[in-house]
C-alpha cells in the first residue's frame, strides 16, 4: 500500500526528554517536510529536505532536529529545548520537478508533554 | 510577503444547500493554489489544485474551486453539501519566494459544519 506512514500515532514526553517521530514514504518522492499544527494557527513548517543528506530550517525549527539519510525516511526529533512541544505533527512529501506537484500528507502524530 | 487568508473560522450550511469556503492569497508571480480537507485526528487530504488553465477546477468528492486573478481569490465550492463534508478545510499556496522548494503556506483553516 503506497503512501506516507507516520509513527507512533500518540507519544508522551516527559520533561527533559528527547523523542523521535518517524516518517516513511514509499512514493519515491524527493522532498519531505515536517509541519506542526496547533489549534487556530494552521500549519507551520518545522524542517524540510529536498534531497538525501540535506535539509533546511523552516519557520519554527528551534528545539527540533531532523536527518535524511535515506530518501524514504525523514525522522523528526523533538528535543528538550522545545519548551512547548504538545501539538499534532504532520509529515508530507512531494516530487520537486515542478512547482505544481501535489504535496501529500501522512496521518499525523500527537505529541503530549506529561 | 506571501500569505493566504481564510476570513471565516466557521461556515454553517444545511445539507443539500450549496457551500462556499473562502480563500484569498498574496503571492509574487503565478500562484499555485491548493485545497485540503482534514477530518478529526487525521492528516490532510488533497482536494484540488490550480496550476494554470481553466479558472474552474474540479476535485475530489464533488468539490470545485474558482480561481479569480483580479480578486486574488480561490474559493472552494460544492453545489450540494453533505453532512459528511463537515471537516476542517485548508487553503494553501506554493511558496515561490525561495525557488522550487515545494513549501506550502497555509491559511488558518475554516471549519465547515453541515447540519442535517
Amino acid at each position: 500500500d503506497g503512501g506516507i506512514t507516520q509513527s507512533p500515532k500518540y507519544l508522551f514526553r516527559k520533561e527533559g526528554q528527547n523523542v523521535t517521530l518517524s516518517c516513511e514514504q514509499n512514493l519515491n518522492h524527493d522532498a519531505m517536510y515536517w509541519y506542526r499544527q496547533d489549534p487556530g494557527q494552521g500549519l507551520r513548517l518545522i524542517y524540510y529536505s529536498q534531497i538525501v543528506n540535506d535539509f533546511q530550517k523552516g519557520d519554527i525549527a528551534e528545539g527540533y532536529s531532523v536527518s535524511r539519510e535515506k530518501k524514504e525516511s525523514f525522522p523528526l526529533t523533538v528535543t528538550s529545548a522545545q519548551k512547548n512541544p504538545t501539538a499534532f505533527y504532520l509529515c508530507a512529501s512531494t516530487y520537486t520537478d515542478h512547482k505544481g506537484n501535489t504535496i501529500y500528507f501522512g496521518e499525523g502524530s500527537w505529541l503530549t508533554v506529561v | 510577503a506571501q500569505s493566504v487568508a481564510q476570513p471565516e473560522d466557521q461556515v454553517n450550511v444545511a445539507e443539500g444547500n450549496p457551500l462556499t469556503v473562502k480563500c484569498t492569497y498574496s503571492v509574487s508571480g503565478n500562484p499555485y493554489l491548493f485545497w485540503y480537507v482534514q477530518y478529526p485526528n487525521r492528516g490532510l487530504q488533497f482536494l484540488l489544485k490550480y496550476i494554470t488553465g481553466d479558472n474552474l477546477v474540479k476535485g475530489s468528492y464533488g468539490f470545485e474551486a474558482e480561481f479569480n486573478k483580479s480578486q486574488t481569490s480561490f474559493h472552494l465550492k460544492k453545489p450540494s453539501a453533505l453532512v459528511s463534508d463537515s471537516a476542517l478545510y485548508f487553503c494553501a499556496v506554493r511558496d515561490s519566494s525561495s525557488g522550487n522548494t515545494g513549501k506550502l503556506i497555509f491559511g488558518q483553516g475554516t471549519t465547515l459544519q453541515v447540519k442535517p
